[in-house]
């Protein structure tokens, strides 16, 4: 059984710029959310999706947007980079969008300079 | 945005000790999990638990789900050196997404 994987694993990137990570589910999960983990902080949800349209968002503005794709694989973008976006960059994939149960990737760490 | 609380922030502890460490909560939540987050990887999943009361074990791990629904335990006994990590908990309401707690950082001494 394949777990959550994502990449890239490091980006540095210059404000004001555009971003894509991706992210593959583990196998036999529909269910994809993204949070965003700052230094020294927990995880903050970004939003989740299942079967490829957005099913519940956080507290993020318009330039986070994602996509999953009919794999199940997912995609986050943030354009119009902030200094503040610089953090890491989780994956987690569930069996259903019912089940709590979320199996996080290794994260992407981003930095934005 | 909302973070839960927990406590203590950090803990300093000798191989072989018990370890208790709590999250609490102002809102109810309707499941309660628990997490271990290992330095530049993503947080694995320890225990989840689903009802008011609930104690559930998992190995040296044990979690319960209290009964006001606002907070939840977890407590490792006889820790080792790989317990070293931070230890999050996460709540979920009745939306889809899973509120984190600020974190436990625990270290473990030989």
């Amino acid at each position: 059984e394949t777990g959550v994987t994502q990449s890239p694993t490091h980006l540095i990137k210059t404000r004001g710029q555009q971003v894509t990570l991706r992210c593959s589910s583990q196998s036999g999960h529909n269910t994809v959310s993204w949070y965003q983990q700052a230094l020294g902080q927990g995880p903050q949800f970004i939003f989740q999706y299942y079967r490829e349209e957005e099913n519940g968002r956080g507290n993020f503005p318009p330039r986070f947007s994602g996509l999953q794709f009919p794999n199940y694989s997912s995609e986050l973008n943030v354009n119009a980079l902030e200094l503040d976006d610089s953090a890491l960059y989780l994956c987690a994939s569930s069996l259903e969008v019912s089940s709590y149960e979320q199996y996080f990737g290794p994260g992407t760490r981003l930095t934005v300079t | 945005g909302q973070q839960l609380n927990q406590s203590p922030q950090s803990m300093f502890i000798q191989e072989g000790e018990d370890v208790s460490m709590n999250c609490t909560s102002s809102s109810i939540f309707n499941t309660w999990l628990w997490y271990k987050q290992d330095p530049g990887e993503g947080p694995v999943l320890l225990i989840a638990l689903y009802k008011a009361g609930e104690l559930t074990s998992n190995g040296r791990l044990t979690a319960q789900f209290g009964i006001t629904r606002k907070d939840s335990f977890l407590n490792i006994s006889a820790s080792i050196p790989s317990d070293v990590g931070i230890y999050f908990c996460a709540g979920a309401d009745n939306t889809d997404k899973l509120i984190f707690g600020t974190g436990t950082r625990l270290q473990v001494f030989p």
